[in-house]
């Protein structure tokens, strides 16, 4: 069964410095994708980036980006010019392309990136 | 223009009624989704329909039923409510496995 871990509970950052959200993640698949979701306290489920299996380059959407191994299966997500709205739960969170799933998304536990001032 | 739109945002109610969320997309996919955040915030998927047929149901008790009359509509009937059921409910839809999720706002149930 696919599993997706976040290793670190809580991370913080300081206002305008770069953090880096960990994730791994467990398949024996090759054609999946993978997905940032962020949660602020509104609870709303925002997608922040995502990548494909199949892309060796690595996914940037303006201050957020991702390094993925997909050798390692590690997808981390990183934030620059970290700002005061960026404070949120982060999960990261994996689809598998096929048949028979219908692209379930598996979630990890979240990390929750506190921004300070 | 809300793309995935969920009623009610906040649900309190007492052990062993029924009760019902609805969620409505305007995006035009064929897949819709029910998962259950806990009081941890772990996301976990209950249930899939794509084109109105059930495609996944993941060990959910059978209390909890779906239905969906149409494609851009899935309702969660929930029967004899328990605490263990207090949840923050996320409605969900895609339009193919190659696209990602888009969210309602979540349903926070409250069951006393």
């Amino acid at each position: 069964a696919q599993t997706v871990t976040q290793s670190q509970p809580e991370m913080s950052v300081q206002e305008a410095e770069t953090v880096t959200l960990s994730c791994t993640y467990d398949t024996s698949e090759s054609d999946y994708y993978l997905f940032w979701y962020k949660q602020p306290p509104s609870r709303q489920m925002i997608l922040v980036i995502r990548q494909e299996a199949y892309k060796q380059q690595n996914a940037t959407e303006n201050r957020f980006s991702v390094n993925f191994q997909k050798a390692a299966k590690s997808f981390s997500l990183k934030i620059s010019d970290s700002q005061l709205g960026d404070a949120a739960m982060y999960f990261c969170a994996y689809r598998v392309h096929g048949s028979g799933n219908t692209g379930k998304l598996i979630f990890g536990q979240g990390t929750t990136l506190q921004v300070k001032p | 223009d809300t793309a995935v739109s969920q009623t009610p945002k906040y649900l309190v109610t007492q052990m062993g009624n029924d009760k019902s969320i609805k969620c409505e997309q305007n995006l035009g996919h064929d897949t819709m989704y029910w998962y259950k955040q806990d009081s941890k915030k772990f996301l976990k998927i209950m249930f899939s329909y794509n084109n109105k047929e059930l495609i996944i149901n993941e060990t959910v008790p059978n209390r909890f039923s779906p239905k969906s009359p149409d494609k851009a509509h899935l309702n969660l009937h929930i029967n004899s409510l328990e605490l263990g059921d207090s949840a923050v409910y996320f409605c969900a839809s895609s339009q193919a496995d190659r696209s990602p999720l888009h969210f309602g706002n979540g349903t926070r149930l409250t069951v006393t």
